[in-house]
C-alpha cells in the first residue's frame, strides 16, 4: 500500500517564477492538505481540499493555489515566487471523518534563488 | 499568533531512561491532539494522537497525557532509544476548523547509548 507520494524531491526557481507541486494520497484517503515547513519551525497549514473544493484555507497570500484532482490527488501551485518561499512543502492526506490522523508526504525541499 | 508551544527546542536523554516532551496550547476549541516524529529527509510520521474527552493515551513505549485545565499536553517515551532520536511536532485540531492542523515549533530528542 503505497502511503503519500509528492514530486518533485527536490526543487530550484528564480525570484518570480512559477512552480507547481504534485501529490498523491494514501490509498484511500479523499482529503489532501498542504503545508509549509520553514527551517525550525513547525509545519504551518496552506489549504486543504476535499471533493474536489478548497476548504480551508491558512494565512497564505492568493499566489498560492491548488487543485484537487477526481482521483483525489492535488497540485501546489506558487505565483511571483518569493525569496520567502523557500522551505520544505508538505502534502498530507486523511480521510474525511473526526479521529482520523493525517499521513504525510516526505515533502518537497523548493528553493528560491 | 502561536495557538501550540514547544517551549524546549531541544532534549538529550540517555538511552533506557525516560523522555518527557511538552507542549502547550491556548485554543479551548481544540478537541484532538497529535504527535508525529520527524526525521531529516523525510515527512513527519503519526506516533499517537489523543482526544479531549481522554487524559491519557497509551501505545507501547509511547504514553500521551492530556490535562485541559492547565491547556497542556506531554508525551512520555519509556524506555527511550537511539532510534528515538528525531524532531516531535506536537500537533492540535480545532473541532469546528475540519481537518486542520496546527504544530508546534517543534522538540528534537537525542537518545544517547
Amino acid at each position: 500500500d503505497a502511503g503519500v507520494t509528492q514530486s518533485p524531491t527536490h526543487l530550484i526557481k528564480t525570484r518570480g517564477q512559477q512552480v507547481t507541486l504534485r501529490c498523491s494520497p494514501k490509498s484511500g484517503h479523499d482529503t489532501v492538505s498542504w503545508y509549509q515547513q520553514a527551517l525550525g519551525q513547525g509545519p504551518q497549514f496552506i489549504f486543504q481540499y476535499y471533493e474536489e473544493e478548497e476548504r480551508q484555507r491558512g494565512n497564505f497570500p492568493d499566489r498560492f493555489s491548488g487543485h484537487q484532482f477526481p482521483n483525489y490527488s492535488s497540485e501546489l501551485n506558487v505565483n511571483a515566487l518569493l525569496l520567502g518561499d523557500s522551505a520544505l512543502y508538505l502534502c498530507a492526506s486523511s480521510l474525511e471523518g473526526a479521529g482520523t490522523e493525517a499521513f504525510f508526504g516526505q515533502g518537497t525541499r523548493l528553493t528560491v534563488v | 499568533d502561536q495557538q501550540v508551544k514547544q517551549n524546549s527546542p531541544s532534549l538529550s536523554v540517555q538511552e533506557g531512561r525516560i523522555s518527557i516532551l511538552n507542549c502547550d496550547y491556548t485554543n479551548s476549541m481544540f478537541d484532538y491532539f497529535l504527535w508525529y516524529k520527524k526525521y531529516p529527509a523525510e515527512g513527519p510520521t503519526f506516533l499517537i494522537s489523543i482526544s479531549s474527552i481522554k487524559d491519557k493515551n497509551e501505545d507501547g513505549r509511547f504514553t500521551v497525557f492530556l490535562n485541559k485545565s492547565a491547556k497542556h499536553l506531554s508525551l512520555h517515551i519509556v524506555p527511550s532509544q537511539p532510534g528515538d532520536s528525531a524532531v516531535y511536532f506536537c500537533a492540535a485540531r480545532s473541532w469546528n476548523q475540519g481537518g486542520k492542523l496546527i504544530f508546534g515549533q517543534g522538540t528534537e530528542l537525542s537518545v544517547k547509548p
